[in-house]
């Protein structure tokens, strides 16, 4: 069961510069999109989201733009930091769906790591 | 700043015993969750719940599987008889509202033996 997909397993980017980071879904029901970190030893922080009536949305040095007829989005830092460096989760819901909570569903994650 | 948090950080059981993971979520949040994330996959949903019942539950979640909120403040995640399969990291989250983030707590790292 691969509906969020996140295909590339890590990305290493210098300090200073943006970080791209992709990610793909399959099932067309997905209406919330959100973004969460991961330091080891700790669970998922919460980072950014984006509804489906929105293309792009941005928090300070996050930006996250949807592309709904590709089914993709991404998460843009910039400037990247080397505090920066963690796991990234690309996670989708249903809010629509009726009758039932919004289970998250996660792609694999992404390993950043900002050189300084 | 409020957080989830769980007890214990790590549980070390023998395959077919009970297991009791708790979570206390952020105090008022009215939407529970379980995930976990065996090593090196994903992070998979379990079951949410709110109102005081299951909203809905996963394939993974059989019978050996039961959540509880036995008081106003802990959501406890029980496993009847572990199997080594189950050996992985327990997440909880809850939020204010089903449509909004939902926040993680550190999770229980269970390993069955």
């Amino acid at each position: 069961d691969q509906q969020v997909k996140q295909n590339s397993p890590s990305l290493s980017v210098q300090e200073g510069r943006i970080s791209i980071l992709n990610c793909d879904y399959t099932n067309s029901m997905f209406d919330y999109f959100l973004w969460y970190k991961k330091y080891p030893a700790e669970g998922p922080t919460f980072l950014i989201s984006i509804s489906s009536i929105k293309d792009k949305n941005e928090d300070g040095r996050f930006t996250v733009f949807l592309n709904k007829s590709a089914k993709h989005l991404s998460l843009h830092i910039v400037p990247s930091q080397p505090g920066d460096s963690a796991v990234y989760f690309c996670a989708a819901s249903d809010l629509m769906r009726r009758g039932a909570n919004s289970k998250l569903t996660f792609g694999k994650g992404i390993t950043l790591s900002v050189r300084p | 700043e409020p957080e989830v948090t769980q007890t214990p950080s790590h549980q070390v059981t023998q395959m077919g015993q009970e297991v009791i993971l708790r979570c206390v979520p952020i105090s008022n949040h009215l939407y529970f969750y379980w995930y976990r994330q065996i090593l090196g996959q994903k992070v998979e949903f379990l079951v949410s719940f709110y109102n005081n019942e299951i909203s809905e539950k996963s394939e993974i979640f059989d019978d050996q599987f039961s959540v509880e909120r036995p008081d106003g403040s802990n959501f406890t995640l029980k496993i009847r008889s572990t199997k080594l399969e189950d050996s992985a990291m327990y997440f909880c989250a809850s939020s204010p509202d089903r449509s909004y983030e939902q926040y993680f707590g550190p999770g229980t790292r269970l390993t069955v033996t």
